[in-house]
């Protein structure tokens, strides 16, 4: 069974290009969180999305970010015009329910780079 | 805002020593849930233990164990007998009722030979 998937694994950006990050969850689960890992600044999360919902979103930046789910594909995290300050470790989680009963299970993590 | 804190930032042990990490948490919820994640230099996060706000059971799994206390909301963990491959990052987690987590700031565990 494989593990979440996350890819790219590595990304480099210019300023005002936008990225695009892709999450496949674990086979069987319909709940995908985002989070982000900032140098110095620890895991925050970002967004909870099932299957063509956002269910909560109080992380995201107001603005440039944006997470779907659609009913078939990834999860994407676009971010659009990146700044030098988006360069950080972006992680996907999986769980197979929406509840916090059930640990998530975290892809490798996406690395982008703004220069 | 609820945090959660690890007031530790780094902790250096010889191999075979026993690890105690130290994790706090603030809430106001009834329900919630703990979590452990180790974080090593490859940088994958790794589910370590779990445990729910309603049972404070402490357990053993293997060289783990934890130690949840409600009155204090405290939530520690422990590695006995280190070893060099437990050499990470370890974070403890607070979680909600649809699984938001919230991340302690981490504790850099250094098991040198």
């Amino acid at each position: 069974n494989a593990g979440v998937m996350q890819n790219p694994r590595h990304l480099v950006r210019r300023r005002g290009q936008e990225a695009r990050l892709r999450c496949s969850p674990m086979k069987g689960h319909s709940h995908v969180y985002w989070y982000r890992q900032l140098p110095e600044e620890g895991l925050k999360f970002m967004v909870y999305l099932q299957k063509e919902n956002i269910i909560d979103e109080s992380g995201m930046p107001k603005e440039r970010f944006s997470a779907e789910f659609p009913k078939e594909g990834p999860s994407i995290l676009r971010i659009q015009q990146v700044v030098r300050g988006d360069s950080a470790a972006y992680f996907c989680a999986s769980s197979p329910t929406g509840t916090g009963f059930y640990e998530q299970y975290f892809g490798p993590g996406t690395r982008l780079t703004v220069t | 805002a609820q945090k959660v804190t690890q007031a530790q930032t780094e902790i250096s042990v010889v191999e075979k020593e026993d690890v105690t990490l130290d994790c706090v948490y603030e809430t106001r919820d009834t329900t919630y849930y703990l979590f452990w994640y180790k974080q090593p230099p490859s940088g994958e996060l790794v589910f370590l233990i779990r445990r729910n706000s309603f049972d404070e059971q402490n357990e053993i799994s293997g060289r783990y164990s934890w130690n949840f206390q409600k009155s204090t909301s405290s939530f520690n963990f422990t590695i006995t007998a280190s070893q060099v491959v437990d050499s990470a990052v370890y974070f403890c987690a607070r979680g909600n009722s649809w699984g938001k987590l919230q991340f302690g700031a981490g504790t850099q565990v250094v098991v040198t030979p």
